[in-house]
């Protein structure tokens, strides 16, 4: 069965630059999650969206920012980095009949040098 | 709002035992309760949720978990641990919103 794709799956970027991670989410999901894992840290919710609209927002820093495309894809723009950013990024989706399960990808890590 | 505890940072177990992980729960409301499980450099797999309905709840790979209302615990069981099943198990309860609220996680070592 099709997963939750990301990209990419590694990143390196220095302070102050921008990084754009992608999440493509299980083929007639229509909801979207992100959520930032710190290392040795649970994952926290960052923002979600349902049919391109924004529908909650958590720990997100105003640096980043994130949209759902009208094929459902989603990515989260980071800009101004900071090393604190560092960290695995999680995308899940999930369809609104059955919002309850998050199908989560295999995550971006982000390295900010 | 919505949490979850996971007592224990490492449970180990020896292979062929039963693994239990704990986890309790603080919602306002009905809770909807998940185990999720993550390997090294994986992304979080789906175990098993509670939704309504039985307390006994079955999932993947062999695992169920026990919904227990009196004593808001959702502990994840195993009646024979592999060595496979060494990871980090997940918690998390979901808001009214959708979002997930994570426990710290169990690191589970199963020993040969």
């Amino acid at each position: 069965a099709a997963g939750v794709i990301q990209s990419p799956r590694h990143l390196i970027k220095e302070k102050r630059e921008t990084a754009t991670l992608k999440c493509y989410p299980i083929p007639r999901h229509d909801t979207v999650y992100w959520y930032q894992q710190g290392p040795g840290q649970d994952p926290q919710f960052l923002i979600s969206f349902y049919e391109k609209m924004q529908s909650d927002k958590g720990s997100i820093p105003d640096r980043f920012s994130a949209q759902q495309f009208s094929d459902y894809h989603s990515e989260l723009n980071m800009s101004s980095l900071e090393l604190g950013d560092s960290a695995l990024y999680f995308c899940a989706s999930s369809l609104v009949r059955d919002q309850e399960t998050q199908y989560f990808g295999p995550g971006t890590r982000l390295l900010v040098l | 709002a919505q949490s979850v505890a996971q007592p224990e940072d490492q449970v180990n177990v020896a292979e062929g035992n039963p693994l239990t992980v704990k986890c309790t729960y603080s919602v306002s409301g009905n809770p909807y309760l998940f185990w999720y499980v993550q390997y090294p450099n994986r992304g979080l797999q789906f175990l098993l949720k509670y939704i309504t309905g039985d307390n006994l709840v079955k999932g993947s790979y062999g695992f169920e978990a026990e919904f227990n209302k009196s004593q808001t615990s959702f502990h994840l069981k195993k009646p024979s641990a592999l060595v496979s099943d060494s990871a980090l198990y997940f918690c998390a309860v979901r808001d009214p919103l959708g979002r997930l609220a994570f426990g710290k996680g169990n690191q589970v070592v199963v020993i040969p």
